[in-house]
């Protein structure tokens, strides 16, 4: 089974909204990752949380961990129609497992 | 441009066929891997190489096998294909590995197999 699992599976948010996808993994952790994949396209990271870490930012990207409930959230704040795509959180714990991704669409 | 190449884009055979897909990694990553991309199963991990050799196994049928070259650059050969083989394939490469932590990974843009 998946390491990583995404709540919600789609999501569909208008254009300047703050969009929210959550992730939980099921056991210990080195490391949390989240991707994004346009339809039929690789995955491009976006950022990574240490075990040792609560939350990170990256641009308009909020990413929080909380170890002791196995989970993790990733906030993108202002969204953009470009914004639209899969998300994948994937957690490192030996080797990377990624979950089955929230799709999340932007309409302006 | 991740900097991660993967030929060929598309491919489409026939069952029972073999096919060799191949990945070249981001210059300077000695980690590859391989994850097959489908509808019902999502995005599974297959197999890791680093520097050539075998690193970690997931998901990965007894009728796939890979392998990395001196060059790092890396193969995924499926044979006996099935119907339920089609997919999308990814290789991804990551930077070298520190205390046994890997990097975040640079994914190439897939290699869509059909299989009819």
């Amino acid at each position: 089974s998946q390491q990583g699992e995404e709540d919600p599976q789609a999501l569909s948010i208008q254009e300047g909204e703050n969009a929210t996808m959550n992730c939980s993994y099921k056991t210990s952790i080195n490391n949390l990752q989240w991707y994004r994949q346009n339809s039929g396209r690789g995955l491009v990271h976006l950022i990574l949380i240490r075990s040792n870490e609560r939350e990170k930012h990256s641009g308009r990207l909020r990413v929080t961990l909380d170890t002791s409930k196995k989970s993790s959230s990733l906030l993108i704040t202002a969204s953009r129609a470009a914004d639209t795509a899969s998300y994948f959180c994937a957690a490192l714990g030996g080797k990377l497992i990624f979950g089955q991704g929230t799709e999340l669409s932007v309409k302006p | 441009d991740s900097g991660v190449t993967q030929t060929p884009k598309h491919l489409i055979t026939a069952t029972g066929q073999r096919v060799t897909l191949r990945c070249s990694p981001r210059s300077g990553d000695l980690s590859v891997y391989w994850y097959q991309q489908s509808l019902d199963q999502g995005l599974q991990f297959l197999i890791q190489y680093y520097n050539g050799e075998e690193r970690a196994k997931g998901n990965i049928l007894e009728r796939f096998s890979a392998q990395q070259f001196p060059d790092l650059h890396s193969e995924l050969n499926l044979s006996s294909l099935e119907l339920g083989d089609s997919a999308l394939y990814f290789c991804a490469s990551s930077p070298d590995m520190v205390s046994g932590i890997p990097y975040e990974q640079y994914f190439g843009p897939g290699t869509r197999l059909t299989v009819t």
